[in-house]
């Protein structure tokens, strides 16, 4: 049984258009993630939610919109794609404090924008 | 703001010898963690091990131990034993009291030789 699951897993879409992309966890954690892998591999925090609160948005583009039904679902909605959008998105969750616990990641969800 | 370096873009090792993979770190926060994870080419995020702030002895799980160094804002990971399956892309991460989020270095691609 997965722990943390995303959907789509791949994801070709055209500049402009608009799409999601859907995280659950079902590890009872507090707390959620959405993580950028760049084309170098970077990988970079875009937002964290605590118990469906909005934690952290490290300067992401207002294009893309978080939104946290419950603490177990976190997804990413992503408007007017850009090229620089193409990335892996991975899911994340934890409990709430980082220092003792690590991260659970989902399998990542490659975006393509042509 | 924590930063994580990780000064080897890539390593090679040769099958069963031990391979040491460098990370340093700068955070203000007086109690934080270390953790190392894994991206193999199938590019999903495993966590290898982790090392809290205030922990006195170095953390170990099985093949893989971390080398903490407080003073010099060390954490490196030492592999033992290589095998062809550990060829993989290796993260060294650190997380704080503040907001949970990890903030990743810049990755080390590991390259095990038969």
């Amino acid at each position: 049984d997965t722990a943390v699951s995303q959907t789509p897993k791949y994801l070709v879409t055209q500049m402009g258009n608009d799409k999601s992309i859907k995280c659950e966890q079902n590890l009872g954690h507090d707390t959620m993630y959405w993580y950028k892998q760049d084309s170098k591999k970077f990988l970079k925090i875009m937002f964290s939610y605590n118990n469906k609160e909005l934690i952290i948005n490290e300067t992401v583009p207002n294009r893309f919109s978080p939104k946290s039904p419950d603490k177990a679902h976190l997804n990413l909605h992503i408007n007017s794609l850009e090229l620089g959008d193409s990335a892996v998105y991975f899911c994340a969750s934890s409990r709430w404090q980082t220092n003792t616990g690590e991260l659970f990641f989902g399998e990542g969800s490659r975006l393509t924008v042509l | 703001a924590q930063k994580i370096t990780q000064t080897q873009p890539g390593m090679f090792v040769q099958e069963k010898e031990a391979v040491t993979l460098d990370c340093t770190y700068d955070t203000s926060d007086p109690s934080y963690g270390l953790f190392w994870y894994k991206q193999p080419s199938s590019g999903e995020m495993i966590f290898l091990i982790y090392q809290g702030s205030y922990d006195q002895q170095n953390a170990t799980e099985g093949r893989y131990s971390l080398n903490f160094q407080k003073a010099r804002k060390s954490a490196n990971l030492v592999i033992s034993a290589s095998q062809l399956g550990d060829s993989a892309m290796y993260f060294c991460a650190e997380g704080g009291t503040s907001y949970g989020k990890l903030t990743f270095g810049q990755g080390t691609i590991l390259t095990v030789h038969p």
